[in-house]
């Protein structure tokens, strides 16, 4: 079984803070997503990394492949109320067939006071 | 449709019913995922289809649980004399299917189940 540990679990911090949000493991995947998921909606996608050492950045979120692809970190910047939510990463096991399932870590529940 | 739909997006039942959950997923996408959520957890995988067929359904927990996909579009899942640690967020998603993806999924909003 392909286990994703994401930690920490829970996070609350002001406004204007920085985090880092970190997903590891102990098998390679073949890409990484993460995924932001609001109260009562599903998880909507934020990035896939998929190269090892690979670094993507979306406004303030920076996102990290580690060099073995078994482990990923997102970074926030100057965090903000609208940050707020459950962050999940997810692994897939291949890009090509595409066959299977992801798997998904517990997540990160995010809170940012204003 | 534009994106992935789901209904019921709430049903409350009583324990020994059954229910069904249906997902309309991304038109043109040939790829469908169960997955189950429970609060502020992570996801939990159910089943998959590629078209019609359920290549993995190992993370079905027990015989009450079963999907079905037809036409390559709408999906069903079925869960038989519900029991109250069925109660949870069933999600579902799609992708494309094609060779190049890597592994991006687009979700519903769920449908929120509750086996009082």
């Amino acid at each position: 079984t392909q286990l994703l540990e994401q930690s920490p679990q829970f996070l609350s911090i002001q406004e204007g803070e920085n985090l880092t949000v970190y997903c590891n493991s102990s098998s390679v995947f073949s890409s990484l997503q993460w995924y932001r998921q609001e109260p009562g909606e599903g998880p909507v996608l934020l990035v896939t990394v998929v190269t090892g050492g690979e670094v993507k950045k979306l406004k303030r979120l920076t996102f990290q492949f580690g060099d073995a692809r078994k482990d990923s970190s997102l970074h926030i910047t100057a965090a903000q109320p609208g940050d707020t939510g459950l962050y999940l990463c997810a692994g897939a096991r291949s890009i090509f067939s595409n066959a299977g399932k992801s798997t998904f870590g517990d997540g990160t529940t995010l809170t940012v006071k204003p | 449709g534009a994106g992935v739909s789901q209904s019921p997006s709430n049903k409350v039942t009583e324990k020994g019913k059954d229910v069904e959950l249906r997902c309309d997923p991304i038109s043109g996408h040939t790829a469908l995922y169960w997955y189950r959520q429970s609060l502020g957890q992570g996801l939990e995988f159910l089943i998959y289809f590629q078209g019609n067929s359920a290549p993995d359904k190992s993370g079905l927990p027990s015989d009450r649980f079963s999907a079905e996909r037809t036409g390559g579009s709408v999906s069903t899942l079925t869960i038989q004399r519900t029991q109250q640690e069925d109660s949870a967020v069933y999600l579902c998603a799609s992708s494309s299917g094609r060779r190049s993806n890597t592994g991006e999924l687009f979700f519903g909003e769920g449908s929120r189940l509750t086996v009082l």
